[in-house]
């Protein structure tokens, strides 16, 4: 079945390293999400990405969306102690079903 | 701001209980989902709704049954609990607009413990 195999599983950074996970997937997505868990905490929405090829950007995060829609990243300039946490993308199939990535922890050691 | 309230942070339940988890969000979203988070796997969907008395098996529905008599309050039960479904259990509710799935937005989920 589809599925969405997201890594690293964890990334230890020192504070003002840069960071990337990555997200892949099989069969074509129909748009892919980014959340944020803080620990102890739930998912937050981050972004949500349609368009073949896209790029948005959030601060010091920038989002892809691969030319074929199968896969995506999340990349973070210059980290910072506030960005630990785990990043999952979910990946969206036909419209109707979200399949979610296993996760990448990010610590970032001051 | 989206409020999705799960009925219990902690739960402790005995193997052959019957469980029920309890989700209600004030949004008047379409969509409920019930996943189940556990370490390195990230979050696997068990069931979700898009509609009053309407649900969808996700990728483990096994062992669980969902209802859905209200828009707002989505029901996870574990028909006969069993030690394996020991886990954190996260609620979610989206909006459906124009034939696209908006953001999920998360209550803080259920801590469940088997014993």
């Amino acid at each position: 079945g589809q599925q969405v195999m997201q890594i690293p599983q964890y990334q230890h950074v020192q504070e003002g390293e840069d960071f990337t996970t990555y997200c892949n997937s099989s069969t074509t997505l129909s748009n892919i999400q980014w959340y944020k868990q803080r620990p102890g905490g739930h998912p937050v929405f981050l972004i949500q990405l349609v368009k073949s090829g896209e790029v948005k950007k959030q601060k010091r995060l920038t989002f892809q969306f691969g030319e074929a829609k199968k896969n995506s990243s999340l990349h973070i300039t210059a980290t910072q102690t506030t960005d630990v946490g785990t990043y999952f993308c979910a990946g969206l199939y036909n419209f109707n079903k979200f399949y979610f990535g296993s996760g990448t922890k990010l610590n970032v050691k001051p | 701001d989206v409020k999705v309230t799960q009925s219990s942070r902690y739960l402790v339940k005995r193997t052959g209980e019957k469980v029920f988890l309890e989700c209600v969000q004030d949004m008047d979203h379409e969509n409920m989902f019930w996943y189940r988070q556990d370490p390195g796997l990230g979050l696997r969907l068990i069931y979700f709704s898009y509609d009053v008395k309407m649900k969808e098996k996700g990728d483990i529905p096994e062992g669980y049954s969902v209802s859905r008599e209200k828009k707002e309050r989505f029901s996870l039960i574990l028909e006969s609990a069993s030690t394996n479904q020991t886990s954190m259990y996260l609620c979610a509710s989206s909006l459906y607009l124009g034939g696209s799935n908006q953001p999920q937005h998360f209550g803080d989920g259920t801590r469940l413990s088997i014993l």
